[in-house]
């Protein structure tokens, strides 16, 4: 049972257009929801996160999007560049006093941008 | 050098046989996690350790088994490797007041 589904599975965008990548998930426990990027030969490592407190949280060129009430979550990644071609992971636990630390993660998307 | 390091990077192991992955870490985290990375199921939980004395089974336990020789070293076996086992294995730390977790550049594991 897949408690954070993610898609689509592979995306292919055009340099300069913009990446969009959904989550949605089952536990309305998990409050924290971050996503990691990939690069070949390396682990993840987080590339931005958000508490449902809010519904939107910008970085940079990299956006969360957060619907409380649909208990989905999206990365928009703007003026997408080749140097973003990796695969993304969007993931879910819980924090606060029942922090432990545990990540669900969805099947991850690969991201391939086009010169 | 890498603050989460794992060895082998890379191995090539027979179905039966009893193989080690070892990660340590210099970032003074007292969590640890194992994960498996599998295409198209993205990263599932093995087992975590709190610390020294406290370990859990995670999502997907069973044919592995974990030592926490300290609290920078923390270990995976699998007793009787078979094929299914096959699969990318990363090891990762979090700090209790933060829920980032930091990741090693993972092990790839092939049983034949």
């Amino acid at each position: 049972q897949q408690q954070v589904k993610q898609s689509p599975q592979s995306l292919i965008v055009q340099k300069g257009g913009i990446s969009i990548i959904n989550c949605a998930y089952e536990n309305t426990a998990f409050d924290y929801f971050p996503w990691y990027q990939q690069f070949p030969g390396k682990g993840p490592a987080l590339l931005i996160a958000i508490r449902p407190d809010v519904s939107e949280k910008k970085e940079g060129r990299f956006t969360i999007s957060f619907n409380k009430s649909a208990k989905q979550f999206s990365l928009h990644i703007m003026d997408s560049q080749p140097g973003d071609s990796a695969t993304y992971f969007c993931a879910a636990s819980r924090g606060g006093s029942s922090n432990t630390g545990k990540l669900i993660f969805g099947q991850g998307t690969t991201l391939q941008v086009k010169p | 050098d890498a603050d989460v390091t794992q060895t082998p990077r890379n191995r090539i192991t027979k179905t039966g046989k009893r193989i080690m992955l070892e990660c340590s870490q210099t970032k003074g985290h007292d969590r640890m996690y194992w994960y498996r990375q599998d295409p198209g199921l993205g990263l599932r939980l093995i087992y975590y350790s709190f610390d020294v004395k406290d370990i859990n089974k995670g999502e997907i336990s069973d044919g592995y088994s974990v030592s926490r020789q300290a609290q920078a070293k923390f270990s995976l076996s699998l007793e009787s490797a078979i094929p299914n086992q096959t699969a990318l294995y990363f090891c990762a730390t979090s700090d209790r007041r933060s829920t980032e977790a930091f990741f090693g550049q993972g092990t790839r594991l092939t049983v034949v």
